[in-house]
């Protein structure tokens, strides 16, 4: 069974510049989310999709971020303006079942 | 909201010594209860979890863990240590609703000495 993928792995941009993140999760997992990690810090959760409807955006900053699941499959996350403090490495994860399964993340640094 | 504390940041082991990464978690219910291993660059791995019944669990590499209600904790454990499991270890704690909305501890890195 494939895993969750994410492309880029990396990615440096200069500040006030935009970013995407593409994440194809596991097929059949109806539950995306996307997680900000920052060095040295446990994954936050920035959104939560079920099929394409949002479940939960509460920690997403709505006025840099935004994320998309219009199919309910493949999903983008992306960030206009960045800032230096959106260094991270941004995971995906998809489940079923209460389990969450991680693909190995896009880390973006901004200068 | 639901919340996990990882008391220890960083612990070190002897190659073989047991181990015990100790997470507690704060909901208002019985929640779900997750370990996650991450090596460097690598994405999250599950290692076990906690939904309900017995409360011992047991999960890949070796590694158990020991939920303790009266404690809210969910301390994770074993009994031999290799030298690969140097890594950071992330406690994590969902609401069971739908969906999982998932909280994580800052996690604790696990250095293991030869």
């Amino acid at each position: 069974e494939a895993g969750v993928a994410q492309s880029p792995r990396y990615k440096i941009i200069e500040k006030r510049q935009s970013v995407a993140f593409w994440c194809n999760p596991i097929s059949g997992h109806a539950t995306l989310y996307w997680y900000q990690q920052i060095l040295g810090q446990g994954p936050k959760l920035l959104i939560q999709f079920q099929n394409n409807g949002v479940v939960d955006d509460s920690q997403l900053p709505k006025d840099r971020f935004s994320a998309e699941r219009l199919k309910g499959v493949d999903s983008t996350l992306k960030i206009q303006p960045a800032k230096l403090e959106d260094s991270a490495v941004y995971l995906c994860a998809s489940g079923q079942s209460g389990e969450q399964y991680f693909g190995p993340g896009t880390r973006l640094t901004v200068t | 909201a639901q919340s996990v504390t990882q008391p220890d940041i960083h612990i070190t082991v002897s190659e073989g010594a047991s181990l015990e990464l100790r997470c507690n978690y704060s909901y208002g219910a019985t929640p779900y209860l997750f370990w996650y291993v991450q090596s460097p660059g690598q994405g999250l791995q599950l290692l076990l979890k906690y939904f309900s019944g017995d409360t011992l669990v047991q999960g890949i590499k070796g590694f158990e863990a020991e939920f303790k209600r009266s404690q809210s904790s969910f301390n994770l454990r074993k009994p031999s240590v290799h030298w690969s499991d140097a890594a950071e270890y992330f406690c994590a704690v969902g609401a069971p609703r739908f969906g999982n909305d998932m909280r994580f501890g800052a996690g604790t890195r696990l250095t293991v000495k030869p």
